[in-house]
């Protein structure tokens, strides 16, 4: 049990254009997600923590403006890169825990973006 | 300034041997601390969890040590194997918030 998936698994776009990622957790029922962004030899960054039904709390530095995320269901979140630039180029993660304050956190597999 | 450190960036170890890896913190009080395999290109997966009043937790070829007056965390794989090779994570509970990850230490585990 515990399986999150993502989709797409990766991506190519255009500068400019915007990008939707899906967050699903598949067998359990998921009040908090997490989005994290992680640079090539570098750790998972949190980009921001969303919980069914309210808005997200975005770490400090995040655009959210730029990086929209959505949890409109208890097994489903999505993180929207706006305006992509070469920059946003990444590997973006999301984990999804049970509960507020849920000590286990069950990863996706990740999406590659790559913004042309 | 809060920093969490994992002791080197890569380590190469023989097959068989016990693989130990560090992860040391700096101005955070976790009540737990998690540690992570993440295989290229892929999502973390959660290994072990362990908590501020617990000296030491094992899984199968794994153990973990969690010492607070040290803020150290040792990760230890006996017997590892080429298989174990993958990078490992720490990652701090933060408040009860969130997670906090370390830089990750890349082992890898010579034939």
């Amino acid at each position: 049990g515990a399986v999150v998936s993502q989709h797409p698994s990766r991506v190519i776009c255009k500068s400019g254009t915007s990008v939707k990622i899906e967050c699903r957790s598949l067998d359990f029922q998921a009040t908090t997600m997490f989005w994290y962004r992680q640079f090539p030899k570098q750790s998972l960054m949190l980009m921001a923590t969303s919980n069914e039904g309210s808005k997200a709390t975005y770490e400090q530095g995040v655009e959210k403006d730029k990086f929209l995320i959505n949890h409109a269901s208890l097994t489903l979140s999505t993180l929207t890169v706006t305006s992509a630039h070469p920059e946003d180029s990444s590997f973006y993660i999301c984990s999804a825990s049970r509960g507020q304050g849920a000590e286990t956190q069950y990863f996706g597999p990740g999406t590659r973006l790559l913004v042309l | 300034s809060q920093k969490i450190e994992q002791n080197s960036e890569a380590l190469n170890i023989q097959e068989g041997k016990t693989a130990t890896l560090t992860c040391n913190y700096t101005n955070y009080s976790p009540a737990y601390l998690q540690w992570y395999r993440q295989d290229p290109g892929r999502g973390p997966v959660f290994l072990l969890l362990i908590r501020e009043n617990e000296k030491e937790k094992r899984k199968e070829r794994l153990k973990v040590t969690f010492d607070t007056t040290l803020k150290q965390s040792l990760f230890h794989i006996t017997a590892s194997q080429p298989a174990d090779s993958a990078t490992y994570l720490c990652a701090l509970e933060n408040y009860g918030q969130n997670f906090v990850f370390g830089p990750g230490t890349r082992l890898s585990v010579l034939p």
